[in-house]
């Protein structure tokens, strides 16, 4: 099965509010996760990264937090604004030396007025 | 800027037949990655090259197949297309390891 997955399918949350967005993985040897935003129609946007030997990052009004104990990756957005309505995915690079990013099933993020 | 584009935009083939999808890419990076993109299944790697004549099969490589001639480009094909690849494909490029891909905007393919 996918290494990668999300806790809930669906987020709705007022405008203005924070947003927390999670992410579970499996693989204990993946060294490298990134946060993507989609919209419809359009191609997976980066949002955030973070590498295995860090444990937080932030970037403008989003968070990204790495607990590696739990295998656990978070996606926190600020005040959320009508433009953050997305669709949200985590990845995570296994290594082993292939490159390629093995997704999540993703969140779909809905901002209510 | 750079960009990634994707060609064409959708797509309606029968089965059977041979169908390319094109990839450009003015990044001027050497890794890129082709993904097909299905409700239930989020993104799934079909296959990767780290530079001109580098190819390598991804987690759902059967069916497909990729060459890259140069560095802005990565075709892929599918030999005789299936109506299980029916599928939205997006097309990504990375300056090197750990580092992010860009994505193009995707050719929505449907096979009947």
């Amino acid at each position: 099965g996918e290494s990668v997955g999300l806790h809930l399918p669906t987020l709705s949350v007022q405008e203005g509010d924070n947003s927390i967005i999670n992410c579970a993985y499996s693989n204990s040897a993946s060294d490298y996760f990134i946060w993507y935003k989609q919209e419809s129609g359009k191609g997976p946007q980066f949002i955030i990264d973070i590498r295995s030997n860090m444990d937080k990052r932030q970037g403008q009004r989003v968070t990204v937090l790495l607990n590696k104990t739990v295998k656990h990756l978070s996606l926190q957005i600020a005040a959320t604004q009508p433009g953050d309505s997305a669709v949200y995915f985590c990845a995570e690079n296994i290594g082993g030396g292939a490159d390629g990013l093995t997704f999540g099933k993703g969140t779909h993020l809905i901002i209510q007025p | 800027d750079a960009e990634i584009t994707q060609s064409p935009r959708h797509k309606i083939t029968e089965t059977g037949r041979q169908v390319t999808l094109a990839c450009h890419q003015t990044w001027n990076h050497n890794n890129m990655f082709w993904y097909r993109q299905d409700l239930g299944h989020g993104l799934r790697l079909i296959h990767y090259s780290y530079g001109v004549h580098d190819t390598n099969k991804g987690e759902v490589s059967d069916g497909y197949s990729v060459s890259r001639s140069n560095t802005e480009d990565l075709p892929l094909t599918l030999e005789s297309a299936a109506s299980s690849q029916t599928s939205v494909y997006f097309c990504a490029t990375s300056h090197g390891r750990n580092q992010p891909q860009h994505f193009g905007d995707g050719t929505r393919l449907s096979i009947l």
